[in-house]
């Protein structure tokens, strides 16, 4: 079982924002265990969209951003368009134990 | 560029080994900074992560998994390798091998993913 709990599904229509929460135990999320997001429409591979909570690699539209609080991570959409129908996963490394752990998934649904 | 690239059986017997391979392009698996994962997706489901093999050869796998997983780094093929042994149903999934920046700590290489039968 994930240590990583997510919405199971979120939904929003064109222009809209959408917040996606991950919350965990207090040794998954904190300033040691960074918090990273992926975007996965259906059929494809995941790809990273925020990596160290906030940060976004070249390439990805500046209306997804991240932020934490306490033992919750946020990822928000905003100015949701279509393209970004997707499930959506967090992700974070256990130092204490030099492992992984994925979030269980967020279905976002662009009405 | 970096390219990852899965090969292996798309079907495998219960309690038999699973082999995958992942062919890296573009980086090298002797690079540091990086460790070599693979993850996977059973039909449906969510991102499950299997391990990691560093750039110096140490491992780190899912507890879950417990002592079924076997990772490799195979630096004259620039690949690098997993095994899961004794398999069941329950390991039918979409397996991923990915690149891990370590100073980022996300897996920011994705190969396309290919499907693996336990039947």
């Amino acid at each position: 079982q994930s240590a990583l709990t997510q919405p199971p599904s979120v939904s929003g229509s064109p222009g809209q924002s959408v917040t996606i929460s991950c919350t965990a135990t207090a040794s998954d999320v904190g300033s040691y265990n960074p918090v990273s997001w992926y975007q996965q429409p259906p059929g494809t591979a995941p790809k990273l969209i925020i990596y160290e909570v906030s940060i976004r690699p070249s390439g990805v539209p500046d209306r997804f951003s991240g932020s934490e609080s306490g033992n919750t991570a946020s990822l928000t959409i905003s100015g949701l368009q279509a393209e970004d129908e997707a499930h959506y996963y967090c992700s974070s490394y256990r130092s204490s134990s030099t492992s992984y752990v994925f979030g269980t998934g967020t279905k976002v649904t662009v009405l | 560029q970096v390219h990852l690239q899965e090969s292996g059986p798309g079907l495998v017997k219960p309690s038999e080994t699973l082999s995958l391979t992942c062919t890296v392009s573009g980086d090298s698996v002797s690079s540091g900074g990086r460790y070599w994962t693979w993850i996977r997706q059973p039909p449906g489901k969510g991102l499950e992560w299997v391990g990691y093999i560093s750039y110096s050869g140490s491992t780190s796998h899912n507890p879950s998994l417990k002592s079924r997983v076997t990772m490799s780094l195979h630096t004259s093929k620039n690949q690098f390798s997993l095994k899961l042994s004794s398999v069941t149903a329950a390991d039918t999934a979409v397996y991923y091998c990915a690149r891990v920046a370590i100073a980022a700590r996300a897996f920011n290489i994705w190969g396309q993913g290919t499907m693996v039968t336990v039947s």
